[in-house]
């Protein structure tokens, strides 16, 4: 079955630092891969997806590239700041799937 | 586009009472929606998933006469937690695949904000 791996946290970053945070997949066919963001008390909203291999998704300077020879889609930022404190969690769903399986998330706190 | 209500977003009842938790997806049709539960500090974990005039799928270990759900509608999906523990207070999400409208993708779950719910 799918299955989504994510790494695990807490991570924290001081502010202006470089973020990865690694996500590596198992699945059947051409999923669909996502990195949703949630903030404190709040539901998950769509950060950014792709769709096929190579797709680069990208949003508010955060970016992942869908790697299927290694089967990846590591969610990397360049340079974050406090308010991206949050916990962030990859998923992925197959093509004529019911339903997204999700990884277990990862919690970011960015420190001044 | 793509938004996703719930409500209420808190409520706190006393053991033994029903509460409802009502989904909407405002600005597009979803055929489908799911309910998860999240433990502090964990992650997602989905409890069942309802499909538009059909009776819900829910995962294994999860009660379906403890947790009603019913999807009359398009835009309308609602959990009722029946004869409510304090073991049930959690924080509940539902999502909504895109469909119709909302310039939504159909790959793509769309999450509500929440609703907290606590059994006194």
């Amino acid at each position: 079955g799918n299955s989504v791996t994510q790494m695990e946290g807490p991570v924290t970053l001081s502010e202006e630092a470089f973020l990865t945070i690694n996500c590596t997949y198992t699945a059947t066919g051409y999923p669909s891969l996502f990195w949703y963001v949630q903030y404190p008390g709040e539901g998950l909203q769509l950060l950014l997806k792709a769709t096929k291999a190579d797709d680069k998704g990208s949003n508010k300077g955060f970016e992942a590239t869908y790697r299927k020879e290694t089967t990846s889609f590591h969610l990397e930022k360049g340079s974050v700041q406090v308010s991206d404190s949050a916990v962030y969690f990859c998923a992925l769903r197959s093509p004529n799937a019911g339903k997204s399986t999700f990884g277990d998330g990862t919690t970011l706190t960015v420190k001044p | 586009g793509a938004v996703v209500s719930q409500h209420p977003s808190r409520v706190i009842c006393k053991s033994g009472t029903s509460v409802k938790i009502e989904c909407r997806s405002l600005d597009f049709q979803a055929t489908t929606m799911f309910w998860y539960r999240q433990f502090p500090k964990q992650s997602l974990m989905l409890m069942a998933t309802s499909n538009e005039g059909s009776k819900a799928t829910y995962e294994q270990g999860v009660e379906k006469d403890k947790f009603l759900i019913n999807h009359a509608s398009l835009t309308l999906s609602t959990l009722t937690v029946t004869s409510a523990h304090p073991e049930d207070s959690s924080f509940y999400i539902c999502s909504a695949r895109g469909g119709m409208g909302g310039n939504t993708s159909t790959d793509t779950q769309y999450f509500g904000p929440g609703t907290r719910l606590t059994v006194l």
